[in-house]
């Protein structure tokens, strides 16, 4: 399979507890997103890697949140101190660059997470 | 205001109906569009990509207007199968993120 995979699919853990999330994304695709999607409401960008530079981080980003891309292939992210509020799917998504913008960006099927 | 505004619908229409969809977006300075469709518990996949003089693929119309800062998406002769959430994404060139909507849910009923 030589799409985005994202690992683990699901995670439980209790609230306080810390998690990683992993994003393998397409090979030849230098950016890689991380989106954060909760019931009825679109995927909400967190962060942009092209190759291993995090260009752009949003504010909806905590400092308990990190993602790092260390050689420019897969990332990770990592939640501190997890809350309920962090409950939602983690979607990591793929593109190349394309002349004028950006080309189709590949999701992986995400990772659920549940924080009880 | 959201950068990305969709009406969430639900839009229920029934089978071979035509069907519309606007997407607002708030910084002049966006470059690339794009419409997801993203079924029940699933990951969003592209739809289409929007261009300036509008385009065409099958049942799928996109249209692109600057001035005003809106996309839209026409379904034609709708089918049962096209029932899903449908995306608007946005993206600004320099900064090359690209920003979704909240989507807007289609039910496509027999």
């Amino acid at each position: 399979d030589t799409g985005v995979s994202q690992d683990p699919r699901h995670k439980i853990t209790k609230r306080g507890q810390n998690v990683t999330f992993r994003c393998d994304p397409i090979s030849e695709h230098n950016r890689l997103y991380w989106y954060r999607q909760t019931l009825g409401q679109g995927p909400e960008f967190l962060t942009y890697f092209q190759n291993e530079a995090q260009l752009e981080k949003s504010r909806l980003l905590s400092d308990r949140f990190s993602a790092e891309r260390p050689k420019g292939s897969f990332s990770t992210l990592e939640i501190q101190r997890t809350e309920q509020g962090d409950s939602a799917m983690y979607l990591c998504a793929s593109s190349r660059p394309g002349l004028g913008g950006n080309t189709e960006a590949f999701f992986g099927q995400g990772t659920r997470l549940t924080v009880v | 205001r959201k950068e990305v505004e969709q009406d969430p619908g639900p839009f229920n229409v029934p089978e071979g109906a035509t069907v519309a969809f606007n997407c607002t977006y708030s910084n002049s300075a966006s470059q690339s569009f794009f419409w997801y469709r993203q079924d029940c518990r699933k990951e969003p996949k592209l739809l289409m990509s929007v261009y300036s003089s509008g385009n065409e693929d099958g049942r799928f119309t996109a249209q692109l207007n600057r001035a005003s800062q809106y996309i839209s998406l026409l379904i034609r002769d709708s089918k049962l199968s096209d029932s899903a959430t449908y995306l608007c994404v946005v993206n600004m060139f320099n900064n090359n993120d690209m920003r979704f909507g909240a989507g807007t849910r289609l039910t496509v009923k027999p």
